[in-house]
C-alpha cells in the first residue's frame, strides 16, 4: 500500500469552527489531491496540488482552503465549518498513471 | 451533465456468476480510464487500469470502446470477496473524476 496518512480520522466540529485535515505521505509524489465523498455524488475533487507551494482548485473549492509547505504533507482548512461540509474527506497521492488513497478522514460538523 | 456516469445497481448476484459494469463519460478528450474498487467505510483502491484493445487479470476483463465513450468491467466466477463498490474514473489532464459506482453484492 501507498505510505499516505490521514489525521484526524475522525473529527465531529460545531458550525462556525475552523477545522484543519492533514494528509502525509512518504512516496515523495508530487501530485497530492484532496476529495470529498458524499451520497448520491461519488468522489469530488476540492483542491489539488502539483508541487510545493503549488495549487489549483477543484470542482467544489468554495469554503475550502489548501496549503503544502512541504512535499510530504498537504493540508485542508475548513476556515469556518457549516453542515454541509459533512463529509468524508480522501487525500490521494499520484499523476498520470493512476492514483492512491489515504484511510480517509469523517468530519461531522454539527 | 456529469462527466462520468454509472449503473449505481444494486447488483446482487449468485456466488460464480458472471456479472457486468458498464459507465459512459462525457469528455472525449479523455486520456486514461480506471476501474477502482471501494468496500464499505474504506478508501477507493486501484482494480485495473483499462486500455482501448482490452485487458484482462484474472477474473476480471476490462474494455474501453473510444467511439462510443463506454467502459466496462466483467467480472467471471464471481466470490464472496469481490462484494463491493466498484468506481468507474476517467482521467483528463492531471484531474479525475469519477463516477457514484456500482454496488455488488454477491449471495452465498
Amino acid at each position: 500500500d501507498a505510505g499516505i496518512t490521514q489525521s484526524p480520522r475522525h473529527k465531529v466540529t460545531e458550525t462556525g469552527t475552523p477545522v484543519t485535515l492533514r494528509c502525509h505521505q512518504t512516496e515523495n509524489h508530487r501530485y497530492m489531491y484532496w476529495y470529498r465523498q458524499d451520497p448520491g455524488h461519488g468522489l469530488r475533487l476540492i483542491h489539488y496540488s502539483y508541487g510545493v507551494k503549488d495549487t489549483d482548485k477543484g470542482e467544489v473549492s468554495d469554503g475550502y482552503s489548501v496549503s503544502r509547505s512541504k512535499t510530504e504533507d498537504f493540508l485542508l482548512t475548513l476556515e469556518s465549518a457549516t453542515s454541509s461540509q459533512t463529509s468524508v474527506y480522501f487525500c490521494a497521492i499520484g499523476g498520470t498513471d493512476t492514483q492512491y488513497f489515504g484511510p480517509g478522514t469523517r468530519l461531522t460538523v454539527l | 451533465r456529469k462527466e462520468v456516469e454509472q449503473d449505481p445497481g444494486p447488483f446482487n448476484v449468485p456466488e460464480g456468476a458472471t456479472v457486468a459494469f458498464n459507465c459512459t463519460y462525457s469528455n472525449s478528450a479523455s486520456q486514461s480510464f480506471f476501474w477502482y474498487r471501494q468496500d464499505c467505510r474504506k478508501e477507493p483502491k486501484l482494480l485495473m487500469s483499462v486500455y482501448s484493445s482490452g485487458n484482462e487479470d484474472g477474473r476480471f476483463t476490462a474494455q474501453l470502446n473510444r467511439a462510443s465513450q463506454y467502459i466496462s468491467l466483467l467480472i467471471r466466477d464471481s466470490k464472496l470477496s469481490d462484494s463491493a463498490t466498484y468506481l468507474c474514473v476517467v482521467m483528463q489532464g492531471n484531474q479525475f473524476y469519477f463516477g457514484t459506482g456500482t454496488s455488488l453484492t454477491v449471495i452465498p
